[in-house]
Formats: C-alpha cells, structure tokens, sequence
C-alpha cells in the first residue's frame, strides 16, 4: 500500500526558532516530493516541491532535505514566524502520463509562539 | 483570476440524499483531481481525470460518481448520503508535471446527518 508516513502530529515552536517535519515513504516508484501549507478554511496551497536528483531544496526560509537511500524527506522552517502558523503536508506522486495522484502525509499543525 | 471555483461552500444532507459539489477551474489545465479530507488523516484522493471524457478512480471512490464533459468543471455526485461522507471536500487542478503543481479550491464542508 503506497503510504507517506509524517510526523509530529503537531509542534510548537518559539518565534525565530527552527520547525522541523519528517516524512517517510515505501513506494520507490514515487518521484515527486512536494510539501503543502493549508491556513483554517482554506484549500491547501504548494509551498516547495522536491525531486529525488538532488538532496536539497531551497526556497527563502523553506528547505527540503531529502535522503532517498532511508526513504525519507524532511521540511526546515527557518526563522519561524507567527504567520508560519498551519498545517503542512507532505506529499509523494509518480509523475506521468496516468495524472500526478498525490499520496499525503496525515498533516502538522504548527504553531509558532510570539 | 479564480483559480480553482468550488460550490458550495457549506452543505447538510440528509442520509439518502443525493447532492452534486461543483468544481470549475480557469487555467486550463488538463488535470483534474478530488481529495476528501478527513481529521487527522490528511487528503485521500476520490477520482481524477487527465482529460475531457476521460475519469478515474483514486483510492476512496466508493460512493462517489464524477463526470468530465469540458476541461472547465468536473462535478463530483453523491447518489445516497451516508454518515461516513461527512467530510471536507477539495478539488484541485494541474500537476502532472514537475513544474505545474496542482491548484486547490477552498473547500466543500459537507455534513450528513
């Protein structure tokens, strides 16, 4: 069964400090990693996509590490902000012609302390 | 630009009810998805479609019908409500390829009691 495995559940961090949310998957097929924020109420919006060619991606204050050889990838907030405060979503898919079916994590909620 | 339209926002339903969440998008993409999102256990996809015409299940499709008559609207069907439908409902667009992610709308809340 093709599953994404995510945690924590949910964290609190302390403004300017570091967030940090791993995700793991089974599937060596999937070659589409991307990472999803969702504000209360509404749909979920991409916020930095990965692929397994390379073990890093940055983007501002996001990052995305990626070791392909555990099966694992990992979001880095930087600097976290008030604003930062949702739930984020990892993801995986095998891009192709059959459409891009995305498999999710079951979701962070974070919560950034001013 | 709307991006991704979905109608209603709120819904009650009786159960045996049927009802119809509508979906339209204006970028025209080709692909076109609907997830379901449940407390705690992240988005399952429903259906999908790569095309006008052309649909296919996902990995919750039981209970669901869906349609894709233009590339615009891709409308996903009740046909008999059932307590374990309560759910948010969300359409999304594009994806497919590494550099076109997909879009989603805001939401269906869709309670049956």
């Amino acid at each position: 069964q093709q599953q994404v495995k995510q945690s924590p559940q949910s964290l609190i961090v302390q403004k300017g400090g570091i967030s940090i949310i791993n995700c793991a998957y089974e599937n060596t097929a999937f070659d589409y990693f991307p990472w999803y924020q969702q504000f209360p109420g509404k749909g979920p919006a991409l916020l930095i996509a990965i692929r397994p060619d390379v073990s890093e991606k940055k983007e501002g204050r996001f990052t995305i590490s990626f070791n392909k050889s555990a099966k694992q990838f990992s979001l880095h907030i930087m600097d976290s902000q008030p604003g930062d405060s949702a739930t984020y979503f990892c993801a995986a898919s095998s891009l192709g012609g059959s459409g891009d079916k995305l498999t999710f994590g079951t979701g962070t909620r974070l919560a950034v302390r001013p | 630009n709307a991006g991704v339209t979905q109608t209603p926002k709120f819904r009650i339903l009786k159960i045996g009810q049927s009802m119809t969440l509508q979906c339209a998008q204006d970028m025209n993409h080709n692909y076109m998805y609907w997830y379901r999102q449940d407390p705690g256990m992240g988005l399952k996809l429903i259906y999908y479609s790569v095309g006008a015409g052309i649909t296919d299940k996902g990995e919750v499709p039981n209970g669901y019908n869906v349609s894709r008559s233009t590339t615009e609207y891709f409308p996903l069907r009740l046909e008999l409500a059932a307590p374990s439908q309560t759910s948010v409902y969300f359409c999304a667009s594009g994806g497919a390829v590494s550099n076109q992610p997909q879009h989603f709308g805001d939401g269906t809340r869709l309670s049956i009691l």
